[in-house]
């Protein structure tokens, strides 16, 4: 089974830190990405990679920053937390291929105070 | 531009009642279609996907899903709901212009009544 793992299951920090969260796959999926889940809003992609030191824009990259320099691990940067980036952040991987489907990790509910 | 929509944001059954949630989706070419179940404080799983073989789909769980071009719909349903079955439910629609991008629906969450 594909294992997605995210460092953080619950995390706290202060407006105005910079605020890392790792995500590793075991599966040497080529496609790595970061969801924002909100209620009502459900899933926003923030940032998207399709190969190492590869990235891509998702619907809503500001504020944030992504670093991918081995396959199986991408991180996603707060570069100065605000409160309105507390959420729960989901990373998922997937195949390079068309249609196969996304595996997620637990996710991290990240409050910012 | 593509898009999903989830009907009706929570849902409510009792045990043993006939589950149905309801997708639609629009897309200007043939689309590949994904239901997800998120359980309390877990990430997404993959309950069962459409891409273009039959058009009615069976996933884990008991659950299925038919595809219907004419209504562009792909609602998921179970023929008896268990208490286990209580989540967040998502439908999403692979992405035109990226193929490994998924767009998601804002989700329906099952509640199940003893």
């Amino acid at each position: 089974d594909v294992k997605v793992t995210q460092s953080s299951r619950y995390l706290v920090k202060r407006t105005g830190e910079k605020v890392f969260l790792e995500c590793v796959q075991d599966m040497d999926h080529e496609n790595m990405f970061w969801y924002r889940q909100d209620p009502g809003l459900g899933l926003r992609l923030i940032y998207f990679s399709y190969d190492v030191k590869m990235k891509e824009k998702g619907d809503i990259p500001e504020g944030y920053s992504v670093s991918r320099e081995k396959k199986e691990r991408f991180s996603l940067i707060l570069e100065s937390a605000s409160t309105n980036q507390t959420s729960m952040y989901l990373c998922a991987s997937s195949q390079g291929r068309n249609n196969q489907p996304q595996h997620f990790g637990d996710g991290t509910r990240l409050s910012i105070l | 531009a593509q898009s999903v929509t989830q009907l009706g944001s929570h849902v409510s059954v009792s045990e043993g009642a006939l589950v149905l949630l309801r997708c639609n989706y629009s897309s200007s070419v043939p689309p590949y279609l994904f239901w997800y179940v998120q359980y309390p404080n877990q990430g997404l799983q993959l309950l069962l996907k459409y891409t273009s073989a039959a058009t009615l789909v069976k996933g884990i769980n008991g659950f299925e899903a038919e595809f219907k071009k004419s209504e562009t719909s792909f609602h998921l349903t179970k023929p008896s709901a268990h208490m286990s079955d209580a989540a967040e439910y998502f439908c999403a629609v692979r992405a035109i212009y990226n193929t490994d991008k998924l767009i998601f629906g804002t989700g329906t969450r099952l509640q199940v009544f003893p």
